[in-house]
């Protein structure tokens, strides 16, 4: 069936380093929305790619989506304890109005 | 405020007691959607409604039910629940049709089947 895979599935970092989660999938997307749920919380929409090759910034979240629409990241500069969550990244592939979660990444922050 | 209202946050129960898990959402969404989280497996779709009487299965509906007979409300129905319906359950809601627009959570459901 259709699968996104998302790695890594942990990742623990000293606050002040950086931090990246990738998001792949064998078929071409239409589009994708990346998610953060805190420990305890329920997810919430951070932002969504369209284009190809979409880069979009949020103060220190950068979200990038790829040349080829199969794979997208979210990179995190210069951590802190506030970014401690699970990351998802949601997928719509072409001709289907259905989106599909990836397994997310647990970010754990050392202060 | 705009919200997905769910309850209870958190219900403990035996097998083949029925339950029902209310969803409600004041933003006047015409989509609504229950997903499951389970450690490593990310948030799967159980059920998804796209307007009132409008109801499609999604990946793992068996062992489920919804209705949708108000829009706001769309309640998830476990007729006769067992230990592997034991998870963290999401009820969503969003604009536009699935995977357009974002998906607006509910505080979740922790539900525990003995």
């Amino acid at each position: 069936g259709q699968q996104v895979m998302q790695i890594p599935q942990y990742q623990h970092v000293q606050e002040g380093e950086d931090f990246t989660t990738y998001c792949n999938s064998s078929t071409t997307l239409s589009n994708i929305q990346w998610y953060k749920q805190r420990p305890g919380g329920h997810p919430v929409f951070l932002i969504q790619l369209v284009k190809s090759g979409e880069v979009k910034k949020q103060k220190r979240l950068t979200f990038q989506f790829g040349e080829a629409k199969k794979n997208s990241s979210l990179h995190i500069t210069a951590t802190q304890t506030t970014d401690v969550g699970t990351y998802f990244c949601a997928v719509r592939m072409d001709s289907s109005y259905k989106l599909i979660f990836g397994s997310g990444t647990r970010l754990l922050v050392r202060p | 405020e705009a919200q997905v209202t769910q309850n209870p946050r958190y219900l403990i129960t035996v097998t083949g007691k029925k339950l029902t898990v209310t969803c409600s959402q004041n933003m006047n969404h015409e989509y609504m959607s229950w997903y499951r989280q389970d450690p490593g497996l990310g948030l799967r779709q159980i059920y998804y409604s796209m307007n009132v009487e409008v109801t499609d299965k999604g990946d793992v509906p068996e062992g489920y039910k919804v209705s949708r007979k108000e829009k706001r409300n769309f309640p998830l129905i476990l007729e006769s629940p067992s230990p592997n319906q034991t998870s963290l359950y999401f009820c969503a809601s969003t604009e536009g049709p699935g995977g357009i627009s974002p998906l607006h959570f509910g505080n979740g459901t922790r539900l525990t089947v003995t």
